[in-house]
Parts: C-alpha cells; sequence; structure tokens
C-alpha cells in the first residue's frame, strides 16, 4: 500500500490525557503536513514538517500541541492535557516536492473523541 | 470569516440534475486546487487550476478559475448518486508557503 497511512483511526481520550497521533507519508515523501477538521467545517492547516524540521507550525496552537518527523520513523502529532474542544478529525498529507501545486496525497484521517 | 467562501453549504438534487458549486475570496491565489471527501475517508484531489481563465474538465465536472484568480466554481453535469460527498476548493497563496487554505465545503446528496 502506496498511500499515506494514519493511526489510529479512531481514538479516545479522557479530558486531560494525552493523544499520540501518527502519519507515515507515502514512501519517497519528504514532505508531511497536518491539517485539522471540526465537523462540518473544512481543514485548517496546522503544521508543516520536513524529515526532522518543523517549517511552519504557523496553524498550530501554541500550548499543548507539538509536532514531530524524525529521520526515522511516522510523523507524530501530539497534544497533551487533551480538552473537549480538540475533538476533531485530523488529517496528515505528504508531498514529493513540498510544492502543493502538485497535489497532496491524504491519509484517511485520525478521528480523536474526548470525553 | 472563511477566506475561502463556498456556497452553497448543502445541496440536495435529483439524479441528471446540473449543479454550480462556488467558491470565492477576496485575496488573490497563485493557483486553486478542489477536492472530493467521503464520509470517514480523507479529501482526494480532484483537480489543480493555475492560470486566471483557466478550464479544466473531468469527465462531468467542469472547473473554471476566475481571471483574476480569486474566485472558482464546479459544475457537475447529469449528477450521478456516485457524486454525493463534500467539496472542497483549496487555495495557494503566493506568499503562504506550502500552507493550502481551504474552504468550509459544500456537501452534495444526489438522490436517485
Amino acid at each position: 500500500n502506496a498511500g499515506v497511512m494514519q493511526n489510529p483511526r479512531h481514538l479516545v481520550r479522557r479530558r486531560g490525557q494525552e493523544a499520540r497521533l501518527r502519519c507515515s507519508p507515502m514512501k519517497g515523501h519528504s514532505h508531511v503536513y497536518w491539517y485539522r477538521q471540526l465537523p462540518e467545517e473544512g481543514l485548517k492547516f496546522m503544521v508543516y514538517l520536513q524529515k526532522e524540521n518543523i517549517i511552519d507550525e504557523s496553524g498550530m496552537p501554541k500550548e499543548r500541541f507539538s509536532a514531530e518527523f524524525p529521520k526515522e520513523g511516522p510523523s507524530i502529532l501530539r497534544i497533551q492535557q487533551v480538552v473537549r474542544g480538540d475533538s476533531a478529525a485530523y488529517f496528515c498529507a505528504s508531498s514529493l516536492t513540498g510544492r502543493p501545486n502538485y497535489g497532496y496525497t491524504f491519509g484517511s484521517g485520525t478521528r480523536l473523541t474526548v470525553v | 470569516t472563511q477566506l475561502l467562501e463556498q456556497s452553497p453549504q448543502f445541496l440536495s438534487i435529483q439524479e441528471g440534475e446540473n449543479l454550480t458549486v462556488y467558491c470565492n475570496s477576496s485575496s488573490v491565489f497563485s493557483s486553486l486546487q478542489w477536492y472530493r471527501q467521503e464520509p470517514g475517508e480523507g479529501p482526494v484531489l480532484l483537480v489543480t487550476v493555475v492560470t486566471g481563465g483557466e478550464v479544466k474538465k473531468l469527465k462531468r465536472l467542469t472547473f473554471q478559475f476566475g481571471d483574476a484568480r480569486k474566485d472558482s466554481s464546479l459544475h457537475i453535469t447529469a449528477a450521478q448518486p456516485g457524486d454525493t460527498g463534500l467539496y472542497l476548493c483549496a487555495g495557494i497563496k503566493n506568499n503562504a508557503g506550502n500552507m493550502l487554505t481551504f474552504g468550509g465545503g459544500t456537501r452534495l446528496m444526489v438522490k436517485p
């Protein structure tokens, strides 16, 4: 399967717990993007990473959220001390060139529910 | 307030009808993309338009980029139930690096 793989597909956390969302880009892609989608809304940019570097985190809340894309392994979006407002679908996309003109490939998302 | 406004937000039509979805902004975009998203899945890229006034066709779907590169439309001819889904436009601004700015989406339902 050469697609963008996200896991888990569904994640339930209690308020105050940590959520870790994983994204494996398409083979050969070194550019990863995270977007958040609230119910019945479009996607909002969070962060753009290349291997071992955060390139643009302008859309990510300053507190409780962090992202990484290590040299080996998947990209991780970490949300600490989750609150109900963090409930959303989180999508990862990858690209070959880093230029969205050529299109992203999105994963199927992780649906986070905070109870 | 959305930077990209899509209209209508919801559309329910009968199989065989034609429809147009609009994506408008006061900002200029270097290019614009249309995606289709099905429930429980990620968005899938349909088309990228780059040049002002550009028209692209994908079977029964026609995409147009406005002359001023501020707006776009998606026209579907003879809609089918398989066209049901959430249609999202996304713009790329010249000075916004690699970020896509998405509209709020148009949820289309085509009834048989």
